[in-house]
């Protein structure tokens, strides 16, 4: 059971142009959404994270977007890069009482940003 | 500040041997946690820790241990190794908040179990 998802697994674009990340959820007891940037061979690093009592963050060429009612977040890229070619992670957690912060990530989805 | 620490890089082990991944963290971080990825499944929790003493199962706990015997250390063990155990694993760290789910990872340990 899937509770985060990324249904594409890659996504190709010329540099300068708009990348666009998708990824879904179905826990709606998730109150936080991050995005994570991976290259190979090393950790993921935190790129930009919402709350969910936002629907857009911005910082610099990326912003997040949330729609609750659609249980769906996107990222947007402007302009993309070479350097932006990586895994993107989407995660989700749920704080709650517990306050533990526990990550719950999709699958991945490769971009390539072609020069 | 080395941030997050993970060794080995890579291991190489036969089936039913043991062995433990090293993680440590210089941040103070209450939380640490393991996670693995596999090809086409992202990153699954295996377990997490929320401070000296206290450690929790995530979606993926069996064949593993972990202990937590002070704030910087979060090993975790694999009694009796499995070909499905085979992956790649990354530790992560970060401060116990209401807020933020902003967690530090590192490098990761390439494990391949024959």
């Amino acid at each position: 059971d899937q509770q985060v998802k990324q249904n594409s697994p890659s996504l190709s674009v010329q540099e300068g142009r708009i990348s666009i990340l998708n990824c879904d959820y179905t826990n709606s007891m998730f109150d936080y959404f991050l995005w994570y940037k991976k290259y190979p061979a090393e950790g993921p690093t935190f790129l930009i994270s919402i709350s969910s009592i936002k629907d857009k963050n911005e910082d610099g060429r990326f912003t997040v977007f949330l729609n609750k009612s659609a249980k769906h977040l996107s990222l947007h890229i402007v302009p993309s890069q070479p350097g932006d070619s990586a895994v993107y992670f989407c995660a989700a957690s749920s704080h709650g009482s517990s306050n533990t912060g526990k990550l719950i990530f999709g699958q991945g989805t490769t971009l390539q940003v072609k020069p | 500040n080395a941030g997050v620490t993970q060794t080995p890089k890579f291991q190489v082990l036969k089936t039913g041997q043991s062995m433990t991944l090293q993680c440590a963290q210089d941040m103070n971080h209450e939380y640490m946690s393991w996670y693995r990825q596999d090809p086409g499944m992202g990153l699954r929790l295996i377990h997490y820790s929320v401070g000296a003493g206290i450690t929790d199962q995530g979606e993926v706990p069996n064949g593993y241990n972990v202990s937590r015997s002070t704030t910087e250390d979060f090993p975790l063990r694999l009694l009796s190794a499995a070909p499905s155990q085979t992956s790649v694993y990354f530790c992560a760290s970060s401060y116990l908040t209401g807020v933020s789910g902003e967690q530090y990872f590192g490098p990761g340990t390439r494990l391949t179990v024959t």
